[in-house]
């Protein structure tokens, strides 16, 4: 089972409000992404980061922010939150090798009112 | 056109019947394939990846690649009740970046 922690797993707040999802892996992996996912969509990633200090945009235009501080660590800030913000954020680590292999923490369901 | 191409299904099967799940890609220097399992409410987890043409086999879990075809397919032998979920597609985009390209994934439900 994948060491990769999500929390919250439900989070409910108003337009306007600043929240940060938070991600920490126990692996020691380097790469660490942010995808979003809707029901019955793909996933998009949002924001990915190949280590301590490196963050990148993903392929989904995105109003977020992260930072990759400590390795173990990569949290999602939205500054002002709106209801199109609304949507499954799911958070993944991988070594850093050609094989992919992506494990997935469980998942932050936000709903923005 | 979507960079992966799935049928988003439903696709209903019997138990102990063969499911075939397929994907196809747009980017023919696509290098590397996988399969997701996503239950309902839960993260994706890998099944299967493949990189060359052929059959590559994991229990009853079958992962096909055609190259030239740029088609990639899962087949489940004997399925399962617990095999219900929707599988997700994703292919390796080749660069510096190498990140995944998802597809939206198949919704299979096994009847018992």
């Amino acid at each position: 089972e994948a060491d990769i922690y999500q929390t919250p797993r439900y989070l409910v707040i108003g337009t306007g409000k600043k929240i940060t999802l938070e991600c920490s892996q126990t692996m020691g992996h380097d790469k660490m992404y942010w995808y979003q996912q809707d029901p019955g969509m793909e996933l998009h990633l949002i924001h990915y980061s190949y280590g301590v200090n490196s963050t990148e945009k993903g392929d989904l235009s995105s109003e977020s922010t992260v930072s990759r501080i400590r390795t173990e660590h990569f949290p999602l800030t939205l500054e002002s939150a709106r209801p199109s913000h609304t949507s499954q954020y799911l958070c993944a680590s991988s070594v850093r090798t050609f094989d992919e292999k992506l494990f997935f923490g469980s998942g932050t369901q936000l709903s923005v009112l | 056109q979507k960079e992966v191409e799935q049928n988003s299904g439903p696709l209903s099967v019997p138990e102990g019947a063969i499911a075939s799940l397929n994907c196809t890609y747009s980017d023919r220097v696509s290098q590397s394939f996988f399969w997701y399992r996503q239950y309902s409410g839960k993260s994706p987890e890998l099944i299967m990846s493949i990189y060359s043409n052929g059959d590559k086999e994991d229990g009853r879990f079958t992962a096909q690649l055609n190259k030239a075809s740029q088609y990639v397919s899962l087949l489940i032998r004997d399925s399962q009740p617990s095999d219900s979920a929707t599988y997700l597609c994703a292919v390796n985009r080749p660069g510096s970046a190498r990140q995944l390209t998802f597809g939206s994934g198949t919704q299979l439900t096994v009847l018992p």
